[in-house]
Order: C-alpha cells, then structure tokens, then sequence
C-alpha cells in the first residue's frame, strides 16, 4: 500500500533557529501534498497544499514566510520553520495523494513530527 | 462550504460492547467521507472511506460506517469492542475536485475500551 515517511519524527530546537521536516512518498508519486498542524488533543488544521514544481497554496492566517514549503520532486515536499518560537511548538503532519493507484481519492498521511522549540 | 461535526470529544465503553462514533457533516456537493484512527504520537490511518455507491462501508479492524444523505451522518460503528480499539478518531469531509481535494476534519472523538 502506499506509505508516506516523516524525517525527523522528533526535533527538539532552540528559539531563533530553523527547523526543516522531510515528507516523502515512499512507494507512489504524489504531485499535491498537504501540511498539516495538530495542537495537543486538537484536531488537524491544514497549513498549506504543497504542489510539485509550483508555490505552495497556503491556507487563511498561515505565514508563507514563516513556514517555507519546497515541494522539489515527486515524492518530496519539505517543510521549514524558520526563526522558530515555542508557540510554534505542535505535531505536524503531512499527506499525500496517490494518484495512479487504485484510491486516487484517498490521502495518505505521514508518522507526524514532534517539534518543540525552548 | 464543507464542515464536519463529531458529536462527543470523548466515548466510553466496555470490552465487547458496541462502539458508535458519531459524525454529521455539511457538503454543498455530493461528498466524499473519511474515517482515520490515530494512535497516540503517530499519523492518521485510514479506516474506510465513501465516495460512491453502496453507503453501508467496511473497513479494517471490524470498523463499518454508513453515508445516510437523509441525516447528514456517517457515523462509524463496531459490534464489539477491543482493547487495542482506544484512540483517537477523525471523521473528515474532502472539499475540491478528485486529485487536489483538501479535507475538512471534525474535533476527534478519543475513544477509551474499560476491561
């Protein structure tokens, strides 16, 4: 079946400095991936729709220059967070579509990274 | 626009008894629903899916689910749970066109199984 990856599952960081999470499609190609963050006992709020070859979509109240997505190849996107802060602090999660299998209609969703920022 | 309301952020039951998880949703067009597990610290897994076609779903795991356009529901079910069943579960509406849609996800419902 298909299967996303997360690298790093856990990064702990100091506040200032910048932070890169890896997402990537192991066994498909995935042209739109999808960042999402989930606070403690929350749902998932997506962040931004990530699209191979283009700028990223961010979604309403998300900084673009806060939370760069590079979205270089077909089965990978990169999330950085620069100058990070502790209220950036969250589980973030990633997705991707498998869109030459047999569930074009189903997101598949990465382990999560743990970002703490002290 | 699309949104999704899990009714109850917290179910209880014992081992063996039924599980009902509930979800209603609001879709301006036919939609496409979801129901993911997740495990503490971990990502989302599918359980079952509607798109088309029949609305009774199965999934993994004993899990079903059934689309009523009626009631606006897709509440997920078991006959009987297990321990290994405590979690955390997200129902969730997709919004956009098949290839690049976005999911709207409810609250969470955090399921616990008493021994």
């Amino acid at each position: 079946g298909a299967v996303v990856s997360q690298h790093p599952s856990r990064v702990i960081c100091k506040s200032g400095t910048s932070v890169k999470i890896e997402c990537r499609s192991l066994d498909f190609q995935a042209t739109t991936m999808f960042w999402y963050r989930q606070f403690p006992k929350q749902s998932l709020m997506l962040m931004a729709t990530s699209n191979e070859g283009s700028k990223a979509t961010y979604e309403q109240g998300v900084e673009k220059d806060k939370f760069l997505i590079n979205h270089a190849s077909l089965t990978l996107s990169t999330l950085t967070v620069t100058s990070a802060h502790p209220e950036d602090s969250s589980f973030y999660i990633c997705s991707a579509w498998d869109q030459t299998g047999a569930s074009t209609d189903t997101q598949y969703f990465g382990p999560g990274t743990r970002l703490t920022v002290l | 626009a699309q949104s999704v309301t899990q009714l109850g952020s917290h179910v209880s039951v014992s081992e063996g008894a039924l599980v009902l998880l509930r979800c209603n949703y609001s879709s301006s067009v036919p939609p496409y629903l979801f129901w993911y597990v997740q495990y503490p610290n971990q990502g989302l897994q599918l359980l079952l899916k509607y798109t088309t076609g029949a609305t009774l779903v199965k999934g993994i795991n004993g899990f079903e689910a059934e689309f009523k356009k009626s009631e606006t529901s897709f509440h997920l079910t078991k006959p009987s749970a297990h321990m290994s069943d405590a979690a955390e579960y997200f129902c969730a509406v997709s919004v956009g066109i098949q290839g690049a849609q976005k999911l709207v996800f409810g609250q969470g419902t955090r399921l616990t199984i008493n021994p």
